[in-house]
């Protein structure tokens, strides 16, 4: 089974610049999540998708950050303009999430990240 | 802050000793996940334990879950130096929204 696809792996931009990244999840998977990781610390969840519609984005800088998830599959997340606290590492992961209640409780399968440098 | 809450921040401890940390969060959930992030590689899942449940084992891993006081520890027993990475709980709330902790640093001493 292939794994959650993330590029690119590496990106360095100079603030003000705009970025992009793109997620392409496991075959199947419903629930689509971008989550920023600044070092040292755990991952932040910026938007959660359920196919292509928006479960939570209550932590995603709107006024900077947008995400799109097209046809319920692949996926973008924007910055435009990058600020230097930017710089983190940007995780793309999937699951299953089917149904609610205890029909969600399946695991979140991470990609390898995108580790973007704002300079 | 959405995310729970791990401690200690950082721990290390010998091969052959029990390493345990401990998660809290803030709301009601469906379930809880631990997970292990190698340095500079992607998080990959460990163990989940549901709402209704106290307690699991996997392997040298055990989960504990106490939802009166929003929070959960893991116990690894038997630790070797493999085990040296970062450890995260996660909680997934009934919205399905899923949220993780701080972390946890564990160093593994051959």
């Amino acid at each position: 089974e292939a794994g959650v696809a993330q590029s690119p792996r590496y990106k360095i931009i100079e603030k003000r610049q705009s970025v992009a990244f793109w997620c392409n999840p496991i075959s199947g998977h419903a629930t689509l999540y971008w989550y920023q990781q600044i070092l040292g610390q755990g991952p932040k969840l910026l938007i959660q998708f359920q196919n292509n519609g928006v479960v939570d984005d209550s932590q995603l800088p709107k006024d900077r950050f947008s995400a799109e998830r097209l046809k319920g599959v692949d996926s973008t997340l924007k910055i435009q303009p990058a600020k230097l606290e930017d710089s983190a590492v940007y995780l793309c992961a999937s699951s299953l999430g089917r149904g609610t209640g205890s029909g969600v409780d399946t695991e979140a399968f991470f990609g390898q990240g995108t580790r973007l440098t704002v300079v | 802050s959405q995310q729970g809450e791990e401690d200690p921040q950082a721990l290390s401890i010998q091969e052959g000793e029990n390493a345990t940390m401990n998660c809290s969060y803030k709301t009601s959930i469906n379930n809880l996940q631990w997970y292990r992030q190698n340095s500079g590689r992607g998080l990959v899942h460990l163990i989940l334990i549901r709402s209704n449940e106290r307690e699991k084992h996997s392997g040298r891993l055990r989960v504990t879950l106490d939802t009166s006081k929003k929070s959960s520890s893991l116990l690894i027993t038997a630790s070797r130096a493999a085990d040296t990475a970062s450890y995260f709980c996660a909680h997934r709330r009934p919205g399905n929204q899923f949220y993780f902790g701080t972390g946890t640093s564990l160093t593994v001493i051959p």
